[in-house]
């Protein structure tokens, strides 16, 4: 089955340490992306990439990193230097960049709590 | 800017009660407009979308909306109400990233929707 996956489903982190999330897909899409939901402020965009060896910074980059090396993976490093980081994060994807618009397909999530 | 707002927080209905909660835009353009539903702990699943044409879209599990552009609107709508519609529903809008490039979603901050027996 074509989808989006995500892991770990939770993960636990201490003060100071880096953690990366996985997310992966066997969709074929250009177009992937990282949210951060937050409870009452709906889902905020992190970073996206529309091809491999690209990406983009959106609206609240700051304190994370990613790579885009292989199509079907787009990983999401939070470093320390984000100062609130639990939050659950999600991937999404897209079928096609530029000008021809479509809807975003969505990962199960990953729960992320710094302890 | 893209903007999204979704005036209610919560929203409680009786099961097999009506349902409408309320979406409106801001866009400097045709907007594509888009409801997702989330479960608890779970990600967020397509309910319907607007592209252009006809202003009332249906989806998934009997749900539709209307589109008006006068009202910069795009409400959410059940005629029937089961307890399985309990979640949390999101509004989002769709446009172009000017720097940078691609496409961009912006969500309202979600209703969360109780559904009483």
């Amino acid at each position: 089955d074509g989808g989006i996956t995500q892991s770990p489903k939770y993960l636990f982190r201490k003060e100071g340490q880096n953690v990366t999330l996985s997310c992966e897909q066997n969709l074929n899409h250009d177009a992937m992306y990282w949210y951060r939901q937050d409870p009452g402020q709906g889902l905020r965009l992190i970073y996206y990439s529309q091809i491999v060896n690209d990406f983009q910074k959106g609206d609240i980059a700051e304190g994370y990193s990613v790579s885009r090396e292989k199509k079907e993976s787009f990983p999401l490093t939070v470093t320390s230097a984000q100062k609130n980081p639990t939050a659950f994060y999600l991937c999404a994807s897209m079928p096609r960049r530029g000008s021809s618009y479509n809807e975003q397909f969505f990962g199960p999530g990953t729960r992320l709590t710094v302890l | 800017a893209q903007s999204v707002t979704q005036p209610d927080i919560h929203i409680t209905v009786s099961e097999g009660a009506s349902l409408e909660l309320r979406c409106n835009y801001s866009y400097g353009a045709t907007p594509y407009l888009f409801w997702y539903v989330q479960s608890p702990g779970q990600g967020l699943q397509l309910l319907l979308k607007y592209f252009s044409g006809d202003t009332l879209v249906q989806g998934i599990k009997g749900f539709e909306a209307e589109f008006k552009r006068s009202q910069s609107s795009f409400n959410l709508r059940k005629p029937s109400v089961h307890w399985s519609d309990a979640a949390e529903y999101f509004c989002a809008v769709g446009g172009y990233i000017l720097t940078g490039g691609g496409n961009k979603l912006t969500f309202g901050t979600g209703t969360q929707l109780k559904v009483e027996l």
